[in-house]
């Protein structure tokens, strides 16, 4: 049973561009959740999604948006990038209010 | 809303030595709380949990009590090995909401030396 896989690993954009992360959550699981992680702190949660909505949000600006797929996977996308986007990105799935299981998570370089 | 503390942010132990942290949080009304493992270049690993219903639960020589009174629960690693070496972090979903996200602590940094 594969756990949660995150596309691609790593990713290096320019200031100003678009990014697009990908993450297919454990297999049986409805729930996605995208949390950014900087480099010595700990995961700063972004936004869940369940049946194709989003479900909560954390303080984070509207460039960042999601989306979830009729099969639970889930996008991630980040419009007009800055440096201080640079993070580990990680995105974790549970089933409802279960467990939340992390995948290896993408490490985006703004440069 | 929900703030979450961890202590110590780093920990140097023996191997064999036992390692704990603490976490404090804010909401009385949390009811879930777990621990996530998380070593270099990887993702975090949920490695123990606990609900309020509880005040303690183990898994081999790790273990988490609960305090709800107090609003803290801690992780605790007997017999520690060079492989416990990693970043630590409790975490605690606001209570009340309908989704599942979770406010993690800033991490402690665990290191065992042979």
């Amino acid at each position: 049973d594969a756990g949660v896989t995150q596309s691609p690993t790593h990713l290096i954009k320019t200031r100003g561009q678009q990014v697009t992360l990908r993450c297919s959550p454990k297999s049986g699981h409805d729930t996605v959740s995208w949390y950014q992680q900087a480099l010595g702190q700990g995961p700063q949660f972004i936004f869940q999604y369940y049946e194709e909505e989003e479900r909560q949000r954390g303080n984070f600006p509207d460039r960042f948006s999601g989306h979830q797929f009729p099969n639970y996977s889930s996008e991630l996308n980040v419009n007009a990038l800055l440096l201080g986007d640079s993070a580990l990105y990680l995105c974790a799935s549970s089933l409802a209010l279960d467990e939340a299981f992390f995948g290896q998570g993408t490490r985006l370089t703004v440069v | 809303g929900e703030n979450v503390e961890q202590h110590p942010s780093t920990l140097s132990v023996q191997e064999g030595d036992s390692a704990v942290i603490k976490c404090t949080y804010s909401d009385s009304a949390s009811n879930y709380f777990p621990w996530y493992k998380q070593e270099l270049g990887k993702g975090p690993q949920l490695i123990i949990d606990i609900r309020s219903n509880v005040g303690e639960k183990k898994d081999q020589r790790i273990a988490v009590t609960l305090n709800k009174t107090a609003k803290h629960f801690s992780l605790h690693i007997t017999e520690t090995q060079p492989e416990d070496s990693a970043v630590y972090f409790c975490a605690v979903p606001p209570a009340n909401q309908a989704g599942t996200a979770l406010i993690f602590g800033k991490g402690t940094t665990l290191s065992v030396s042979s």
